[in-house]
C-alpha cells in the first residue's frame, strides 16, 4: 500500500498568510491525490480532487500542486474560515485508499 | 439536496458485533461506489472498505478484513457495514462516503455523512 506521510503536522499562522502543506508517497503514482478540510465535530469536506482540480464552490485561494511523490495543498491568503485540519489522500489502487496523518493549521 | 446519513452506532463489548446503516438520498444511488471511512478520538481518517455500485467488488483496510462485511441494498438507496469481533481500536467515528464519479473504483469521496460513533469498550 502507498503510504501518505504530511507535514507539517501543526502549522502556525494568520489571516493573510500564505501557506502550504506537504503530502509525500511512500512510491510514485499518478494523478489520483485529494485533499479534504474537516473542523471539529464535522465530516471532512473535499477541496481538492485530481491534485489539483478545485471543487465546486471552494474558494480560488486554495490550490493543489504536484506530481510523482510530492504533492502541496496551498492557500494564498489565510481567511479565518480556513483554520481547520486538512488531509491528502491517495487513491491510485482499486483496492484502497489512504489518508495522510494530519495538518492542524491553527491561529497565530 | 444529495445526503447520506449514517445510522447503528454504539457501545459494544469487545468481541461483540454491531451493524452500521447509511441511508443515501437525492442520487442515482446504484451509480457509485460507496465507502466507509472512520476516525479514532483525536485521531485522523483511515479508510475502512469500499463497495462497487452493484455490490459485486469489495474491499477492505488489512485492520478490518475478515471481521468486518460492507454491504448494500440498491432497492432501499442502503450501505451497510457489519462489524464482528469488535476490538477497543475500533472504537471510532464512522462516516460513510459516496465516490466521486459514477461508476469509478477508485476515487476520491465527495460526499461525506455526519458519522455514526462506535464505542467499543468493557
Amino acid at each position: 500500500d502507498i503510504q501518505m506521510t504530511q507535514s507539517p503536522a501543526t502549522l502556525s499562522a494568520s489571516v493573510g498568510d500564505r501557506v502550504t502543506i506537504t503530502c509525500r508517497a511512500s512510491q510514485s503514482f499518478n494523478t489520483w491525490l485529494a485533499w479534504y478540510q474537516q473542523k471539529p465535530g464535522k465530516a471532512p469536506k473535499l477541496l481538492i480532487s485530481q491534485v489539483s482540480i478545485l471543487e465546486s464552490g471552494v474558494p480560488s485561494r486554495f490550490s493543489g500542486s504536484g506530481s510523482g511523490t510530492e504533492f502541496t495543498l496551498t492557500i494564498s491568503s489565510l481567511q479565518p474560515d480556513d483554520f481547520a485540519t486538512y488531509y491528502c489522500q491517495q487513491y491510485d489502487s482499486i483496492s484502497s485508499c489512504t489518508f495522510g496523518q494530519g495538518t492542524k493549521l491553527e491561529i497565530k | 439536496e444529495v445526503q447520506l446519513e449514517e445510522s447503528g452506532g454504539g457501545l459494544v463489548e469487545p468481541g461483540g458485533s454491531l451493524r452500521l446503516s447509511c441511508a443515501a438520498s437525492a442520487f442515482t444511488f446504484t451509480s457509485y461506489s460507496m465507502n466507509w471511512v472512520r476516525q479514532a478520538p483525536g485521531k485522523g481518517l483511515e479508510w475502512v472498505s469500499s463497495i462497487s455500485p452493484s455490490g459485486d467488488s469489495t474491499y477492505y483496510a488489512d485492520s478490518v478484513r475478515g471481521r468486518f462485511t460492507i454491504s448494500r441494498d440498491n432497492a432501499k438507496n442502503s450501505l451497510f457495514l457489519q462489524m464482528n469481533n469488535l476490538r477497543i481500536e475500533d472504537t471510532a467515528v464512522y462516516y460513510c462516503a459516496r465516490d466521486y464519479s459514477q461508476g469509478s473504483m477508485a476515487d476520491a469521496f465527495d460526499v461525506w455523512g455526519r458519522g455514526t460513533v462506535v464505542t467499543v469498550s468493557s
